[in-house]
């Protein structure tokens, strides 16, 4: 158990719809990553949020949007859903904001499939 | 550019035997962090081991080591005595850069598979 937890760890919605993924960090750690894992592919970055506020942004696109709350944790919002848009979204958690170093902790994933 | 390549899309191994995943990445930055994680096939991704650049001892724990190979900016993932419950995808993966604010960049993958 890594200590980071996903909420939920499955969804099914149809095209068009809006989802909220939510994330609570390891206790302590203060940056939450977001990643998306399409099917047989590697993990993409999409943003991280370093103590509330906006630290890095990868390639999220504008119908996605994520905020990290005074309490830590974190929620991931995707509207106007496709079908491409299925896939495993993952929170990883870490203690620093950045620099070379140091693990990131993964919560075991929300599947997300849109019909 | 930085980069990791995983020259094995997949493997086959024998259970008991040791397992060697190659993992070579690029960089021009002098301080970096390679990592390894294991994804099995319901999903998580879990954390295994980790290898500084400046670290003068090969990363340990339990039965997985990193063989790190500075000079030759390889990284492989030594798994010992594979059981069944090994069989999964293995990512290795490197902090980028401060320009790309310390992100990770991950390798494709290779996906191991434990014959019993």
């Amino acid at each position: 158990d890594s200590g980071v937890t996903q909420t939920p760890k499955h969804l099914i919605t149809a095209t068009g719809q809006r989802v909220t993924l939510r994330c609570s960090p390891r206790s302590g750690d203060l940056s939450v990553y977001w990643y998306q894992q399409s099917l047989d592919q590697g993990l993409q970055f999409l943003i991280q949020y370093y103590n509330g506020e906006e630290r890095a942004k990868g390639n999220i696109l504008e119908r996605f949007s994520a905020q990290q709350f005074p309490d830590l944790h974190s929620e991931l919002n995707l509207s106007s859903l496709e079908l491409g848009d299925s896939a495993l979204y993952f929170c990883a958690s870490s203690v620093k904001a950045g620099g070379p170093t140091g693990e990131l902790f993964f919560g075991e994933g929300s599947r997300l499939t849109v019909l | 550019a930085q980069k990791i390549t995983q020259t094995q899309p997949g493997m086959f191994v024998q259970e008991k035997e040791a397992v060697t995943l190659d993992c070579t990445y690029d960089t021009s930055d002098p301080s970096y962090g390679l990592f390894w994680y294991k994804q099995p096939s319901s999903g998580e991704m879990i954390f295994l081991i980790y290898q500084g650049s400046y670290d003068q001892q090969n990363a340990t724990e339990g039965r997985y080591s990193l063989n790190f190979q500075k000079a030759r900016k390889s990284a492989n993932l030594v798994i010992s005595a594979s059981q069944l419950g090994d069989s999964a995808m293995y990512f290795c993966a490197m902090r980028g850069t401060m320009d790309s604010n310390y992100q990770l960049i991950w390798g494709a993958g290779t996906k191991l598979i434990i014959k019993p």
